[in-house]
């Protein structure tokens, strides 16, 4: 049972434009979300997060936009860069857990074409 | 520099034969963790450890041990290793109180054959 779910294993834009990289969740306990970048060869790298009490944080060139109702996040970036090719990790936790647990999502692959 | 170090950055090995693959981070985290990824699968949890001497089990401990003498490193042992363990594997930290925004190592390929 997949709590966090990317539907879509790869994505593909060209520079400039905007890249959006979709996640969905189930587990309504879930209020804590994150995105990680992964360059191959190197292990994942913090990018953003979000609180269930926002529905938007910026940060540069990178804003997550998260819908409680719906349990869908989303990652956007604007204007994507070819440095931007990685996979990206949505991943989320729930503040109540004890033990600081990530459960992640199977990544999506971004590329971006110059 | 902060950071986490894994070692060996890759490995093959054969069944049964008992390895360890060591983590160490010099960010003095108090929460340490191990994961592995699979094709398919993302990233799951195997152990974690709040502290020094504390530890637990994530989603998929089976066929892992690892112990947490002191806070800087993390060792995950194999003791017989299968091949259903062949994965890539990242070690992470974070600091304590509610940081969920962990530090990823670079990661260890492990292939059992």
């Amino acid at each position: 049972d997949q709590q966090v779910k990317q539907n879509s294993p790869s994505l593909s834009v060209q520079e400039g434009r905007i890249s959006i990289l979709n996640c969905d969740y189930t587990n309504s306990m879930f209020d804590y979300f994150l995105w990680y970048k992964k360059y191959p060869a190197e292990g994942p790298t913090f990018l953003i997060s979000i609180s269930s009490i926002k529905d938007k944080n910026e940060d540069g060139r990178f804003t997550v936009f998260l819908n409680k109702s719906a349990k869908h996040l989303s990652l956007h970036i604007v204007p994507s860069q070819p440095g931007d090719s990685a996979v990206y990790f949505c991943a989320a936790s729930a503040s109540g857990g004890s033990n600081y647990k990530l459960t992640f999502g199977k990544g999506t692959l971004l590329t971006v074409n110059p | 520099e902060a950071q986490v170090t894994q070692n060996p950055r890759y490995l093959i090995t054969v069944t049964g034969k008992k390895l360890t693959v060591t983590c160490s981070q010099n960010m003095n985290h108090e929460y340490m963790s191990w994961y592995r990824q699979d094709p398919g699968l993302g990233l799951r949890q195997i152990y974690y450890s709040m502290n020094v001497e504390v530890t637990d089990k994530g989603d998929v401990p089976e066929g892992y041990k690892v112990s947490r003498k002191e806070k800087r490193n993390f060792p995950l042992i194999l003791e017989s290793p299968s091949p259903n363990q062949t994965s890539l594997y990242f070690c992470a930290s974070s600091s304590i109180p509610g940081s969920y925004e962990q530090y990823f190592g670079p990661g260890t390929r492990l292939t059992v054959t």
